[in-house]
């Protein structure tokens, strides 16, 4: 069965640090999908990143980055220079090849930064 | 930019009624899919629709639940006799192939209050 953990349930920062956010999964697959969603206040799910099992490069975007370990069952999401507009809850999520098209999520991180 | 909506923003009911959310997936997508996500708690799948046809849900999606494409372009998720554990925000979403080989655009979501 497939599993997505995110053991920080809340991070607080100042405006301007770097923040890394853990995910951890587990899967029985060796295809699979990764994927990380912000959910601001407001409440919508929006799409940052999709990732699959056998592309581990990592990849940058702006001041985000994403660190894809297969060795550790791990898909980290860096934010450099945190901006107050990144306040949101970030969630991890898997689809396995053999699990159709369902997207199982982790539990969240609440990122708040701090001007 | 195509996005994915959902009406109401906010449905207030009383327990026992039935309920329909709606949702107006992108135009050009094929596959579509229902979550839900409990105050403070993680995202979950309910179910995925492609070809006029459920084809997968979770043991979440009971018989209390049922979904359908009444048009070309409304999706609607329908709970017979809501429960207090019902209440919760829906979110419809959408992709253009499999979720696994694409990524889902959620909506908005549905606020779901049961009294």
């Amino acid at each position: 069965a497939q599993k997505v953990t995110q053991a920080q349930t809340e991070i607080s920062v100042v405006e301007k640090e770097d923040v890394t956010l853990d995910c951890v999964y587990e899967t029985r697959d060796t295809t699979y999908y990764l994927f990380w969603y912000k959910q601001p206040p407001s409440g919508e799910l929006v799409f940052l990143i999709r990732r699959n099992s056998f592309d581990e490069q990592n990849e940058i975007s702006g001041r985000y980055s994403w660190n894809f370990q297969k060795s550790t069952s791990s898909f980290n999401f860096t934010i450099t220079a945190s901006q107050v507009v990144d306040s949101a809850v970030y969630f991890c999520a898997l689809s396995e090849s053999n699990a159709g098209n369902m997207l199982t999520f982790g539990g969240g991180t609440r990122l708040m930064v701090k001007p | 930019e195509p996005e994915v909506t959902q009406t109401p923003s906010h449905q207030v009911t009383q327990m026992g009624q039935e309920v329909i959310l709606r949702c107006v997936p992108i135009s050009n997508h094929l596959y579509f899919y229902w979550y839900r996500q409990i105050l403070g708690q993680k995202v979950e799948f309910l179910v995925s629709f492609y070809n006029n046809e459920i084809s997968e849900k979770s043991e979440i999606f009971d018989d209390q639940f049922s979904v359908e494409r009444p048009d070309g372009s409304n999706f609607t998720l329908k709970i017979r006799s809501t429960k207090l554990e019902d209440s919760a925000m829906y979110f419809c979403a959408s992709s253009t192939a499999g979720g696994k080989y694409n990524e889902q655009f959620f909506g908005p979501g549905t606020r779901l209050t049961v009294l």
